[in-house]
């Protein structure tokens, strides 16, 4: 009963450095996200792929790329980290965009240092 | 105004209490709404839909205000593990439909 899957669970980087960030679900769903959350503070939306074959940017897209590889993954790039990249990432997926709810997995607690 | 909006609290309650809390939206097309939980350090998780005629999942109660456009999350007998934030979620229709979170209830339960 995996769910959303995300790795890796924590990384710390250097400024600069890049990474990708793996998200996988078994749930069939069509659509996935990307989330950063800061402390105290809120979810925002950084990507987002409504149906395989689609991307679209978010609130705060800046300074990431993604990658829809196919139904069940969807993957962040950080091409060049910055300090202010220091976050906990969600990855969730939902059967589709508009109404349905989203699941998430567990997160990925990354530090740039 | 903002799509979604929720008193940040934090709200303290005791153990035992019933503890409510709104969730404000401003587009009145919209369709569905959820409450998700979120512990600290950890993800999301869905706690329950919110439907036309209200419902209910054991000692919570959730209710739609269409008139009014919120929707309310009450608690009945609370518990110490209820302590957590709470998110309303809600789709917002602007061409396009997209679900939007808010920014969080902080809910303390103390014995």
């Amino acid at each position: 009963n995996a769910g959303v899957t995300q790795t890796p669970k924590f990384q710390v980087l250097k400024t600069g450095q890049s990474m990708t960030l793996q998200c996988a679900q078994d749930m069939n769903h069509n659509s996935m996200y990307w989330y950063r959350q800061d402390p105290g503070m809120g979810l925002r939306l950084i990507y987002y792929s409504a149906s395989e074959g689609t991307t679209d940017k978010g609130e705060v897209p800046n300074g990431y790329n993604v990658s829809r590889l196919n139904k069940r993954e969807f993957s962040l790039r950080l091409e060049s980290a910055a300090p202010s990249q220091t976050s906990v990432y969600f990855c969730a997926s939902s059967a589709d965009y508009s109404n349905q709810p989203q699941h998430f997995g567990d997160g990925t607690r990354l530090s740039i240092l | 105004r903002k799509e979604v909006e929720q008193d940040p609290g934090p709200f303290n309650v005791p153990e035992g209490a019933t503890v409510a809390f709104n969730c404000t939206y401003s587009n009145s097309a919209s369709q569905s709404f959820f409450w998700y939980r979120q512990d600290c350090r950890k993800e999301p998780k869905l706690l329950m839909s919110v439907y036309s005629s209200g419902n209910e999942d054991g000692r919570f109660t959730a209710q739609l205000n269409r008139a009014s456009q919120y929707i309310s999350l009450l608690i009945r007998d609370s518990k110490l593990s209820d302590s957590a934030t709470y998110l309303c979620v809600v789709n917002v229709i602007q061409g396009a439909q997209k679900l939007v979170f808010g920014q969080g209830t902080r809910l303390t339960i103390n014995p």
